[in-house]
């Protein structure tokens, strides 16, 4: 079956400091990639996606490239800051049949002056 | 911006009572999505429905039902509520294929 993979959390970081959250996944054809965030006490918001292999998406200074080679979609950040402070879903969806989506299990960041 | 709403963001129940969950969106979605969210376990679909009074079992069903009687409604139903039930349910709309999730905001489920 389907499935997404990303890093154990909670990752604690430094004002400005870079980030990497690690997310692989496992399906059966060619899916399209999401990063989602969900801040504290609200629903998900779409952050960025990538529909094609070496397609980069890029949304609010985060980047995540879709890795057909390495079937991988790590989240990056230049420079982080205190109001990005929360959860981290990767997701997938594949096309054909009702497209459920598959999530991984989130990452929580936590960002500290 | 699409708007996903959902009834409540907090609801407190007794084991036994039949219980809703409504949620609402404004951008004629065909899709939409009940999910819950559980420490640990990330999100879990429980059903989903691609039109009106159509849905499909997601990955755990079971002690749920849901009803998509208007295109813009989609309600859970937890018949007989139990405390393994207690949860952050997410609901979800989507317009088509490879398009995006809108989240609303989460009800937060306590059974007592």
């Amino acid at each position: 079956g389907n499935s997404v993979t990303q890093m154990e959390g909670p990752v604690t970081l430094s004002e400005e400091a870079f980030l990497t959250i690690n997310c692989t996944y496992t399906a059966t054809g060619y899916p399209s990639l999401f990063w989602y965030v969900q801040y504290p006490g609200e629903g998900l918001q779409l952050l960025l996606k990538a529909t094609k292999a070496d397609d980069k998406g890029s949304n609010k200074g985060f980047e995540a490239t879709y890795r057909k080679e390495t079937t991988s979609f790590h989240l990056e950040k230049g420079s982080v800051q205190v109001s990005d402070s929360a959860v981290y879903f990767c997701a997938l969806i594949l096309s054909g049949g009702y497209q459920k989506v598959t999530f991984g299990t989130g990452t929580k960041l936590q960002v500290i002056p | 911006d699409v708007k996903v709403t959902q009834s409540s963001r907090y609801l407190v129940k007794r084991t036994g009572e039949k219980v809703f969950l409504e949620c609402v969106q404004d951008m004629d979605h065909e899709n939409m999505f009940w999910y819950r969210q559980d420490p640990g376990l990330g999100l879990r679909l429980i059903y989903f429905s691609y039109d009106v009074k159509m849905k499909e079992k997601g990955d755990i069903p079971e002690g749920y039902s849901v009803s998509r009687e208007k295109k813009e409604r989609f309600s859970l139903i937890l018949e007989s509520a139990s405390t393994n039930q207690t949860s952050m349910y997410l609901c979800a709309s989507r317009r088509g294929e490879n398009q995006p999730q809108h989240f609303g905001d989460g009800t937060r489920l306590s059974i007592l």
